[in-house]
């Protein structure tokens, strides 16, 4: 079974580049990495999906290596409005049924 | 367009009793997930569904079921509640599979007494 594993918590200041990997040894040659932002009594809100290399859309990038072990979710420019739990998310294939893996997310805490 | 619609927002029982949660999905979503979330486990896959089938299921006993209509509207039944399942249930849609983007509800808060 493939397994997410990432920070429980990251720290950073307004106006910095955050950095959050996640690390997913097992994932499938067809999975893709999806990541997830949640605040507090919210269903998670997407935030960007890669299959392999480099994604950017207009509030993050993702970095994958070239073995997809691993993911780096980079978010450019923090504000207060972005400490909230990050979900990284890939997908397991076991059979017919599909596994659903999620990380624990990490806690990003913005401080002024 | 309307977001995925959750009903109650809010629930509580107590310990034997079943509950069922409602979900509708996004106009023309025909996938939807169910989810359970508490602050040890994080966020755990309970089923998705399709077409009025399920088609993924995660490691839930059997009191975890679920169903879905042809109007893609769904439901989650727990049965003989357990203190343990306390927690917020999001439901999520998405057009055609779970490695789509998804969007959540903002879920159902259950408190077993």
């Amino acid at each position: 079974l493939a397994k997410t594993t990432q920070p429980i918590s990251m720290d950073s200041y307004e106006g910095q580049e955050v950095n959050i990997t996640c690390s997913h040894n097992n994932i499938a040659t067809n999975d893709y990495i999806t990541w997830y932002q949640q605040f507090p009594s919210q269903g998670p809100r997407f935030i960007i999906q890669g299959y392999k290399t480099k994604v950017t859309n207009e509030v993050a990038s993702l970095f994958i290596p070239a073995d997809r072990k691993s993911s780096t979710l980079s978010l450019p420019r923090v504000s207060l409005s972005d400490t909230a739990v990050y979900y990284c998310l890939v997908g397991d294939h076991a059979g017919n049924n599909r596994k659903l893996i999620w990380g624990l997310g990490t806690s990003l805490a913005v401080n002024p | 367009k309307a977001g995925v619609t959750q009903t109650p927002r809010y629930l509580i029982k107590t310990r034997g009793q079943q509950v069922t949660l409602s979900c509708s999905p996004i106009s023309g979503h025909r996938s939807v997930s169910w989810y359970q979330q508490t602050p040890g486990q994080g966020l755990q896959f309970l089923f998705e569904y399709f077409s009025e089938t399920q088609r993924n299921k995660g490691n839930f006993p059997g009191r975890f079921s679920g169903r879905q209509f042809s109007n893609s509207r769904s439901e989650m039944n727990v049965s003989t509640l357990e203190l343990g399942d306390s927690a917020l249930y999001l439901c999520a849609s998405s057009l055609a599979g779970v490695n789509e983007k998804l969007f959540f509800g903002s879920g159902t808060q259950l408190s077993v007494l």
